[in-house]
């Protein structure tokens, strides 16, 4: 267990809708980061947050959009859903940017 | 384009034996590299890793060697256990340790699979 948690673990939706995935990260982690896993693919980086302030974007959608609370836990919202954003989405912590990445369990989503 | 390559989708070796899983990258600007390890249905884990100011790192039964002038870097389980199969991942930090803000680079993953 990384300290890591997502919620939901799966979620199913159809086209158009809009979705949100919950991130907790370990405890004392400051820095939050987003990834997809989509099929045969590697992880691609998506956005990273530090003490709720953006720090760096990767491949993010327009359609995409994230945030880092408080609390520091991060949600990732996911809008005009299409069948080609349904992935694996990853979450993962860290104290520091340049600290070990620890991941979260990941959310399956299946977009039909 | 892909910046980090595992160029081999799996790999299968007998108990015992070496595993040894090859990773190679286009970027002269990473300067960080590291192995993740991926059980089905949980979240890569992180195995070792290595700076581009070493050749070699050695934690246990895993060692990471870089060849910066060939730009490639491999991963050995010695001795390779049934327990060590899974999918690994090599990642990439550009300019890590200049400020990076810690995004990795994955490659695609190698799936090995260790026979007893």
């Amino acid at each position: 267990d990384s300290g890591v948690t997502q919620t939901p673990k799966h979620l199913i939706t159809a086209t158009g809708q809009r979705v949100t995935l919950r991130c907790s990260p370990r405890s004392g982690d400051l820095s939050v980061y987003w990834y997809q896993q989509s099929l045969d693919q590697g992880l691609q980086f998506l956005i990273q947050y530090y003490n709720g302030e953006e720090r760096a974007k990767g491949n993010i959608l327009e359609r995409f959009s994230a945030q880092q609370f408080p609390d520091l836990h991060s949600e990732l919202n996911l809008s005009s859903l299409e069948l080609g954003d349904s992935a694996l989405y990853f979450c993962a912590s860290s104290g520091e940017p340049t600290d070990t990445q620890y991941f979260g369990p990941g959310t399956r989503l299946t977009v039909l | 384009d892909q910046q980090v390559k595992q160029n081999s989708p799996s790999l299968s070796v007998q108990e015992g034996r070496i595993s040894i899983l090859n990773c190679d990258y286009t970027n002269s600007m990473f300067d960080y590299f590291l192995w993740y390890k991926k059980y089905p249905a949980e979240g890569p884990t992180f195995l070792i890793s290595i700076s581009s100011i070493k050749d070699k790192n050695e934690d246990g039964r895993f060692t990471v060697f870089l060849n910066k002038s060939a730009k490639h870097l491999s991963l050995h389980i010695v001795p390779s256990q049934p327990g060590d199969s899974a999918v690994y991942f090599c990642a990439a930090s550009p300019n890590f340790y200049g400020g990076s803000q810690g995004n990795l680079i994955f490659g695609k993953g190698t799936k090995l699979s260790v026979k007893p």
